[in-house]
């Protein structure tokens, strides 16, 4: 089965610190994607990488970035975190191009309190 | 841009019986996929079905099928004789097939009853 891995299930931080969440797939996939999750919107795109050391924007990237270093890994950085961003963080996966009728494959998800 | 709607914030449905959770989208192209995800509380979120939307065959996963309208751009998804595990957040999207990213809906909660 394919693994898509989040490091923190629950992570509690304060207002201005530095938060990384981390994200690992197992299955080879060159795309990768965060979205945040929250009531009443659905899920919105943060950011996403078609290939290593590359990076798209989303809808919402304002107050994030990202970094993908490694193919398996795509690390999703909050540089001074605020309340707003308080939120369900969800890491996804998939095949590339000839792959893009299979849909992602999700990981557990971090829930994120800024205090 | 893709928009995708989901217009039932929440649905519920007796045990044994059969719910519809509507989807429509807007889109320009003609080459795309349409997928329903579940979200069970707590639980990593799941593949349910897929379309394409050069097959006008409606896909079908043993108790989930889809009822799908291009020129319409609704895309239903039906579960028949519903089970309490059914009971989950269901997620619409959309994804082009030249863009690896996918547009979601705001979810349907479905509850369902004993």
């Amino acid at each position: 089965d394919v693994k898509v891995t989040q490091s923190s299930r629950y992570l509690v931080k304060r207002t201005g610190e530095k938060v990384f969440l981390e994200c690992v797939q197992d299955m080879d996939h060159e795309n990768m994607f965060w979205y945040r999750q929250d009531p009443g919107l659905g899920l919105r795109l943060i950011y996403f990488s078609y290939d290593v050391k590359m990076k798209e924007k989303g809808d919402i990237p304002e107050g994030y970035s990202v970094s993908r270093e490694k193919k398996e890994r795509f690390s999703l950085i909050l540089e001074s975190a605020s309340t707003n961003q308080t939120s369900m963080y969800l890491c996804a996966s998939s095949s590339g191009v000839t792959g893009v009728g299979y849909g992602y494959t999700f990981g557990s998800g971090t829930r994120l309190t800024v205090v | 841009a893709q928009t995708v709607t989901q217009s039932q914030p929440e649905m519920s449905v007796q045990e044994a019986e059969t719910v519809t959770l509507s989807c429509t989208y807007d889109t320009s192209e003609s080459d795309y996929y349409l997928f329903w995800y579940k979200q069970p509380p707590s639980r990593q979120m799941i593949l349910v079905i897929r379309q394409e939307a050069y097959k006008q065959q409606n896909a079908t996963e043993n108790r989930f099928s889809v009822n799908f309208q291009k020129a319409a751009k609704s895309f239903s998804l039906k579960i028949s004789d519903s089970q309490l595990g059914d009971a989950a957040m269901y997620f619409c999207a959309y994804r082009s097939a030249s863009a690896g990213k996918s547009t979601f809906g705001d979810g349907t909660t479905l509850t369902v009853k004993p």
